[in-house]
């Protein structure tokens, strides 16, 4: 059962341009939360999403950044106008129910160092 | 908002020796996870803590919650120098749908 999967690992773009980062989520799992990780810094909670749907969209910014879960193919988080403040590593993580329900946790993904210049 | 807070930040610590990594937190919650992140990796689920009171144990680790303090340690034992990583705690809101995460403890056993 292959694990969570993003990619590209490493992408790198110019200020102005658009950035699209993909998640695969685990086998069977259809829920989707993706963080934010700064250098020397802890994750930042930036959206969760279950099929279709966004529930909770809170830690996005305003401006520039969208995710979507599609019916079918993987999340993507998308964040156009690249600026260099944005230069971060991005994890998508994946649980098969909502965190809270039974013992349920968070199952991360090797993340995409996206790098602005 | 809810604010999780670690303590220490950096711990250089000696092979065999123990130390305890806390992880306060503002707001009710019966939920805590710690994970742990090598450099330029994902993160690895280490422990849930689903209850007051509750203490898990792996290997030379160590986690406990106290729901009332607001407080979860993670306790080593005997570090070894494979222990070397960055640690994190993370509390879901009693209400919520998510995980707030601590700065991370960055751990560096020393041969």
């Amino acid at each position: 059962n292959a694990g969570v999967m993003q990619n590209p690992r490493h992408l790198v773009r110019r200020r102005g341009q658009e950035a699209r980062l993909r998640c695969s989520p685990m086998k069977g799992h259809s829920h989707v939360y993706w963080y934010r990780q700064l250098p020397e810094e802890g994750l930042k909670f930036m959206v969760y999403l279950q099929k279709e749907n966004i529930i909770d969209e809170s830690g996005m910014p305003k401006e520039r950044f969208s995710a979507e879960f599609p019916k079918e193919g993987p999340s993507i988080l998308r964040i156009q106008q690249v600026v260099r403040g944005d230069s971060a590593a991005y994890f998508c993580a994946s649980s098969p129910n909502r965190i809270g329900y039974f013992n349920e946790k968070l199952f991360f993904g090797s993340g995409t160092q996206l790098s602005v210049l | 908002e809810l604010k999780v807070e670690q303590n220490p930040l950096f711990l250089s610590m000696q092979e065999g020796k123990n130390y305890t990594i806390y992880c306060n937190y503002s707001t009710t919650s019966d939920r805590l996870y710690w994970y742990r992140q090598d450099p330029g990796k994902s993160l690895e689920s280490l422990f849930v803590l689903l209850s007051n009171g509750a203490v898990k144990q792996e290997g030379r680790l160590m986690a406990s919650l106290d729901t009332k303090a607001r407080l979860s340690t993670l306790h080593i034992t005997a570090a070894v120098h494979d222990l070397s990583a960055t640690y994190f705690c993370a509390v879901q809101e009693t209400s919520g749908s998510r995980l707030t995460f601590g700065e991370g403890t960055q751990l560096t056993v020393n041969p």
